[in-house]
């Protein structure tokens, strides 16, 4: 069955910057994209943008556009997603979750657990 | 970005009751909205896809209408584990958006 762990839990301060990790199993991982959302505290869900798996091609949200970058490693089926310049109002749960086909026009289908992350000086 | 406007915003309903919560975009989308329900300290489970296209394992009391702009997930007899949070997601254009949400709650 498909499977997508995410890394633990962060705390960082402004500034800084925060790497999440998304292990992909159960399907072949070159062909299904992956989407990244995040979810801030009480609010409702944010999507931040997605990968395509196979060649590295990548769209973010254009409020996240030059703080963020996803990337994977096809080697060890991981995907990977880093903001910089963390600001209190990035505190959120951070999602990874595999397309439901090999679209480049997919929704997200099979979610990880999602990793917190808070932003606190 | 493609707004998706949801209503309403909260929905206090019984078992057993007929629920229909709907999903603006602001502009055409064809078919290509999916519907989700998050429970509190879980990710969001798909429900729906292509509008109208209920997924695996999903109960048959839930379906989705709609084409263009104007879309509707009905829940047919509420059943007391569907008191969630519901999003619509367009996924037509990027950047992909969701609506803001429909929390379901026990009247």
């Amino acid at each position: 069955q498909v499977q997508l762990l995410q890394s633990g839990p962060e705390v960082k301060k402004p500034g800084a910057s925060v790497k999440v990790s998304c292990k992909a199993s159960g399907s072949t991982f070159t062909s299904y994209g992956i989407t990244w959302v995040r979810q801030a505290p009480g609010q409702g869900l944010q999507y931040m943008g997605w990968i395509n798996t196979y060649n590295g091609n990548t769209d973010s949200t254009e409020s996240l556009q030059g703080r963020v970058t996803m990337t994977r490693d096809t080697s060890t089926t991981t995907a990977y997603m880093e903001l910089r310049s963390l600001k209190s109002d990035d505190t959120a749960v951070y999602y990874c979750a595999r397309n439901c086909d090999s679209s480049s026009y997919s929704p997200p289908c099979f979610w990880g657990q999602g990793t917190q992350v808070i932003v606190s000086s | 970005a493609i707004p998706l406007t949801q209503s309403p915003s909260s929905l206090s309903a019984s078992v057993g009751d007929r629920v229909i919560i709907t999903c603006r975009a602001s502009q055409g989308i064809g078919r290509a909205l999916a519907w989700y329900q998050q429970k509190p300290g879980k990710p969001p489970k798909v429900l729906i896809t292509d509008a109208s296209s209920l997924e695996s394992g999903v109960p048959s009391r839930f379906s989705g209408s709609g084409s263009g702009t104007d879309f509707t997930l009905t829940i047919s007899s509420l059943q007391p584990e569907d008191f969630a949070t519901y999003y619509c997601l367009q996924f037509n254009r990027h950047p992909q958006t969701f609506g803001q949400g429909t929390k379901l709650e026990v009247k």
